[in-house]
């Protein structure tokens, strides 16, 4: 079985500021990981993902985020936020397992201020 | 490469009434999966096909149903519509389907049922 849970629902940043999101998982297998970004009225488009190479990835728009297993934690960071980064942002968990299937957390919806 | 295309995008049908989706993966692209979001359950995934087959499905209803074309489109049906149903529909596809392949989304079909 797969969980996710995505720490705080609403996050807001001042413009320039360190955005952090957070993500714990929860598989009973080895898991692969992605977080998702949605603006309003459209889909999801992938930020980033973790495959079980590199536990830290890089992902577009400065996105990047760490695995860590002993903390089954894949929180997304990036260092300076930039208006265009508000939107909703969704952590998600696959296996080899379950065909076509992601699992995913509530999401958070990030406000950049001004 | 032309995106994940779904149609209609909006929809408005009443109670009892039966509606059907479209999915029209990347090309190449093998592997569609459904999934519901809506503010109270958020990302719930529907089902997925491949080759044809179903080869996964989540926890809904008997009312929920797809299919998949010999060209991978897909579609999915929902009869005796209630006014839960209301949501955005997404369909995502991949190459295989395997866990580790990110999923791309379509801007999502908003089912209103009235």
């Amino acid at each position: 079985a797969q969980s996710v849970t995505q720490l705080g629902s609403h996050v807001s940043v001042s413009e320039g500021a360190l955005v952090l999101l957070r993500c714990n998982y929860s598989s009973s297998v080895p898991p692969y990981l992605f977080w998702y970004v949605q603006y309003p009225n459209q889909g999801l488009q992938l930020l980033l993902k973790y495959t079980s190479a590199a536990t830290l990835v890089k992902g577009i728009n400065g996105f990047e985020a760490e695995f860590k297993k002993s903390e089954t934690s894949f929180h997304l960071t990036k260092p300076s936020a930039h208006m265009s980064d508000a939107a909703e942002y969704f952590c998600a968990v696959s296996d080899s397992t379950n065909a076509g299937k992601s699992t995913f957390g509530d999401g958070t919806t990030l406000t950049v201020k001004p | 490469k032309a995106g994940v295309t779904q149609t209609p995008r909006y929809l408005i049908k009443t109670r009892g009434q039966q509606v059907t989706l479209s999915c029209s993966p990347i090309s190449g692209h093998r592997s569609v999966s459904w999934y519901q979001q809506t503010p109270g359950q958020g990302l719930q995934f529907l089902f997925e096909y491949f080759s044809e087959t179903q080869r996964n499905k989540g926890n809904f209803p008997g009312r929920f149903s797809g299919r998949q074309f010999s060209n991978s489109r897909s579609e999915m049906n929902v009869s005796t519509l209630e006014l839960g149903d209301s949501a955005l529909y997404l369909c995502a596809s991949s190459l295989d389907g395997t866990g580790e392949e990110t999923q791309y989304f379509g801007p999502g079909t908003r089912l209103l049922v009235l």
